[in-house]
């Protein structure tokens, strides 16, 4: 059973633009989300991270939005560079139990 | 700091046998998850230990266990193993609860 899911496997977009990366959870009691990156032969970066008591959190050119209600979860990347090419996992966690991960978008930003 | 490592980086075995892979947390970090990635599947948690302790487990059959030890290096071995056990296993530490978790590059495992 998936509880976090990412229904978008790819997704590409021009340089320059924003990039919006979507996640959904079926789980009410997760309260800590996170955005990792992923290139080839390579393990997860962290990105950026919210908790469930903020709705936004920003780090330079990387925003994550958390909205309880609908249970959903989105990155926006602007502006979208070249090399912000790779894969994109989400996370979520409930206190004190393990990460759930998302099955990935794969992000192609096109110069 | 030194980050989270992981030997050895590749690993080719032969249906049947079994491995054993290691991690080495970053210093200070006392919390160790696994987890599986295959193509199309994500990642998939196998298990995390805290102070030597098994605190979380996923749907993993028993052929895949770990352990921690005293210094909070893990180790995580898979017996018997099957083609579909091919994948990149991936170890990662955090210092405490709901923080960031720390990826080490992961060892890539192809069963022939």
């Amino acid at each position: 059973d998936q509880q976090v899911k990412q229904n978008s496997p790819s997704l590409r977009v021009q340089e320059g633009r924003i990039s919006i990366l979507n996640c959904d959870y079926t789980n009410s009691m997760f309260d800590y989300f996170l955005w990792y990156k992923k290139y080839p032969a390579e393990g997860p970066t962290f990105l950026i991270s919210i908790s469930s008591i903020k709705d936004k959190n920003e780090d330079g050119r990387f925003t994550v939005f958390l909205n309880k209600s609908a249970k959903h979860l989105s990155l926006h990347i602007v502006p979208s560079q070249p090399g912000d090419s790779a894969v994109y996992f989400c996370a979520a966690s409930a206190r004190l139990d393990q990460f759930y991960f998302g099955t990935g978008t794969s992000l192609t930003v096109i110069p | 700091k030194a980050g989270v490592t992981q030997t050895p980086r590749y690993l080719i075995k032969t249906r049947g046998q079994q491995v054993t892979l290691s991690c080495s947390p970053i210093s200070g970090h006392r919390s160790v998850s696994w987890y599986q990635q295959t193509p199309g599947q994500g990642l998939q948690f196998l298990f995390e230990y805290f102070s030597e302790t098994q605190r979380n487990k996923g749907n993993f059959p028993g052929r895949f266990s770990g352990r921690q030890f005293s210094n909070s290096r893990s180790e995580m071995n898979v017996s018997t193993l099957e083609l579909g056990d091919s994948a990149l296993y991936l170890c990662a530490s955090r210092g405490t609860m709901n923080t960031e978790a720390f990826f080490g590059q992961g060892t890539r495992l192809t069963v022939v």
